[in-house]
């Protein structure tokens, strides 16, 4: 299969802490992406990083991705309520990405 | 001042009923999906239209049947609709027919059939 998997499957943390969040990959890719889903919502994409890239920052977001591992990390630091949701890494390859079955984060006030 | 839009968000029918759900983007975007969302969150493709060509055509019965009128407008028709065939579908849209931007997805519609 070429659908990542988010690891862990559900982590819950309190309210200021950090968040991590793991998705590993079978094939190449050409890049990866983490999208949230809130419950009963749509997904919103969050941050692509790109297969040449190792790094990539958006506000409270920080993903690496290691090709050569096959991996890739999505943290969230100083965590709010609102980050409460579901979290799908994507990996895309030829025409289409392929989502994982997604990390469940539950943060605590 | 919706993105993507689908209609309806909720939909209950009986088996063996025929449905349509539909979808709309104002985006500018020229290619559009359908992905349908099981119990266990897992997002599977089921079709893929740019500038209403489809381009992805996985392994879906062919009671499914996607109609693409123009590029802003992806609609689903059920056939016959299976118990299985309740889950949620995701309307989403991109720029350009390769993966290398994010997709803007709609809000889901909730099918149960019964």
């Amino acid at each position: 299969s070429q659908q990542g998997e988010e690891d862990p499957q559900a982590l819950s943390i309190q309210e200021g802490e950090n968040a991590t969040m793991n998705c590993s990959y079978k094939t190449s890719i050409n890049n990866l992406q983490w999208y949230r889903q809130n419950s009963g919502r749509g997904l919103v994409h969050l941050i692509l990083i790109r297969s040449n890239e190792r790094e990539k920052h958006s506000g409270r977001l920080r993903v690496t991705l290691d090709t050569s591992k096959k991996s890739s990390s999505l943290l969230i630091t100083a965590s709010r309520a609102a980050d409460t949701a579901s979290y799908f890494c994507a990996t895309g390859t030829g025409n289409q990405f392929y989502f994982g079955t997604g990390t469940s984060l539950t943060v605590i006030p | 001042d919706t993105a993507v839009s689908q209609t309806p968000k909720y939909l209950v029918t009986q088996m063996g009923n025929d449905k349509s759900i539909k979808c709309e983007q104002n985006l500018g975007h020229d290619t559009m999906y359908w992905y349908k969302q099981d119990s266990k969150k897992f997002l599977k493709i089921m079709f893929s239209y740019n500038n209403k060509e489809l381009i992805i055509n996985e392994t879906v019965p062919n009671r499914f049947s996607p109609k693409s009128p123009d590029k802003a407008h992806l609609n689903l028709h059920i056939n016959s609709l299976e118990l299985g065939d309740s889950a949620v579908y995701f309307c989403a849209s991109s720029q350009g027919s390769l993966p290398n931007y994010g997709y803007t997805f709609g809000s889901g519609t909730r099918l149960t059939v019964v």
